[in-house]
């Protein structure tokens, strides 16, 4: 069965572009989470949505940072006027429920020139 | 300090020889959960030990916990070289609305041919 797809696997732009990134969860999978991984580091949370409830939006380090998700699939986080410490992994993962272990995407690498 | 960290920091072994890495963490937990990475990939979910279990037993892992000392091994047996990955802990804390599930730095290792 699929796993969890992120696109794009790349993205390369220049500062003070904003980019968009895509999450596709596990089917039935009611809980997606968005994460930062910068080099060599653990992940950071940044978001994660459950159901129809309201996201616990407590990790986005800025106003810059931005996520939707339509109803329990495809999920995007944005990023404002990129900054050059926007640059890392970022990693989507999906759960059944919030308690259950997490299965993750392959990640978009974001560069900002 | 974050919540989860995992000691040692690197760890290089040969085929065959078995690989122990600790995680220590803070606060009260509902469960822990350990991940594999891949260079260049998403995270894998390896196993899951809730709060009131002690060992529990997946394949060639082996995890405990110990509540009393906020701590948890993972023990990978007869290793092999596609066990080189960096392995990470990860806590959900217990009670109230936080679902936020909480990563260390991970451990890097290495199996040698």
């Amino acid at each position: 069965g699929a796993g969890v797809s992120q696109s794009p696997s790349n993205k390369v732009t220049e500062k003070g572009k904003d980019v968009e990134l895509r999450c596709d969860p596990i089917s039935g999978h009611t809980a997606l989470y968005w994460y930062r991984q910068r080099l060599g580091q653990g992940l950071e949370f940044l978001i994660y949505f459950q159901g129809n409830s309201a996201p616990d939006k407590s990790g986005l380090p800025s106003d810059r940072f931005s996520a939707e998700r339509t109803g329990e699939s495809v999920s995007t986080l944005t990023i404002q006027r990129t900054q050059q410490e926007d640059s890392a992994v970022y990693l989507c993962a999906s759960s059944l429920g919030l308690r259950d272990p997490q299965h993750f995407g392959d990640g978009t690498r974001l560069s900002i020139l | 300090s974050q919540q989860g960290e995992e000691d040692p920091q690197a760890l290089s072994i040969q085929e065959g020889e078995n690989a122990t890495m600790n995680c220590s963490y803070k606060t009260s937990i509902n469960n822990l959960q350990w991940y594999r990475q891949n260079s260049g990939r998403g995270l894998v979910h390896l196993i899951l030990i809730r709060s009131n279990e002690r060992e529990k037993h997946s394949g060639r892992l082996r995890v405990t916990l110990d509540t009393s000392k906020k701590s948890s091994s993972l023990l990978i047996t007869a290793s092999r070289a596609a066990d080189t990955a960096s392995y990470f802990c990860a806590t959900l804390n217990s009670g109230g609305s936080n679902y936020k599930l909480t990563f260390g730095k991970g451990t890097l290792l290495t199996v040698n041919p």
